[in-house]
């Protein structure tokens, strides 16, 4: 099983900084990552498909970068709606496995 | 614009079954793989399993001996069964879809929480 690691577990930062999340797969994954945003009471919603690509409707300062083992996410400058939990995800190919990272709470400073 | 509904009781007694509905408008259930997760709370996210429209199932093996799916295809819902629940099983949980092409959740139900507690 491929075990997702995120760090780090809680970001504080302003608004108008940048931000760095990082995830670590335990082994290689390719490119087969994604990252997902969930604010409180709310589904998770998909940002990044395939480590670098934009989900619909996801704005530029989000991007995604990374392949193998370690990927990071960067929102080049934070906007008060941005604060929120980021999990990372991939699927193993057999058995088909869906697994997340724990997640970092990116938080105001 | 494709939506999710998850349904079901929200309060299970153990050593019950859980059974949950996910109902999907705006876009036909056929051709994607479906999916449901978990989340207690204040903790992360577990995937429990998927199906495909054609009844092919595969689910997390940490809980494989209790979950059952299944589809209808022409009520456009699918349903998730979790046998011999427990407190341990409190939790939100949402159904989602799983892209054409990728392997991601591209859209997601807003979430039911279910308690178990008798």
């Amino acid at each position: 099983e491929i075990v997702l690691t995120q760090s780090p577990a809680t970001l504080s930062l302003s608004p108008g900084e940048r931000a760095t999340l990082s995830c670590r797969a335990s082994q290689s994954v390719s490119s087969y990552l994604a990252w997902y945003q969930q604010k409180p009471g709310q589904a998770p919603r998909l940002l990044i498909y395939d480590a670098s690509n934009r989900a619909t409707g996801i704005p530029a300062r989000f991007s995604g970068s990374g392949s193998g083992t370690d990927f990071t996410l960067t929102i080049s400058s934070l906007e008060p709606e941005d604060f929120a939990v980021y999990y990372c995800q991939q699927r193993s190919n057999w058995p088909p496995l869906y697994t997340f990272g724990q997640g970092t709470k990116l938080e105001i400073k | 614009q494709v939506q999710l509904q998850e349904s079901g009781p929200g309060l299970v007694k153990p050593s019950e079954t859980l059974s949950l509905t996910c109902t999907v408008s705006g876009g036909s259930i056929s051709s994607y793989y479906w999916s449901w997760i978990r989340q207690p709370a204040g903790k992360g996210l577990e995937w429990i399993g998927r199906i495909y429209t054609s009844g092919s199932t595969n689910y997390n093996p940490s809980l494989k001996s209790r979950v059952t799916m299944s589809v209808d295809t022409s009520k456009n819902q699918f349903s998730l069964k979790l046998s011999s629940v427990t407190a341990a099983d409190t939790a939100v949980y949402y159904c989602a879809r799983v892209g054409a092409t990728t392997p991601y959740l591209d859209y997601w139900g807003q979430g039911t929480l279910v308690t178990v507690s008798s």
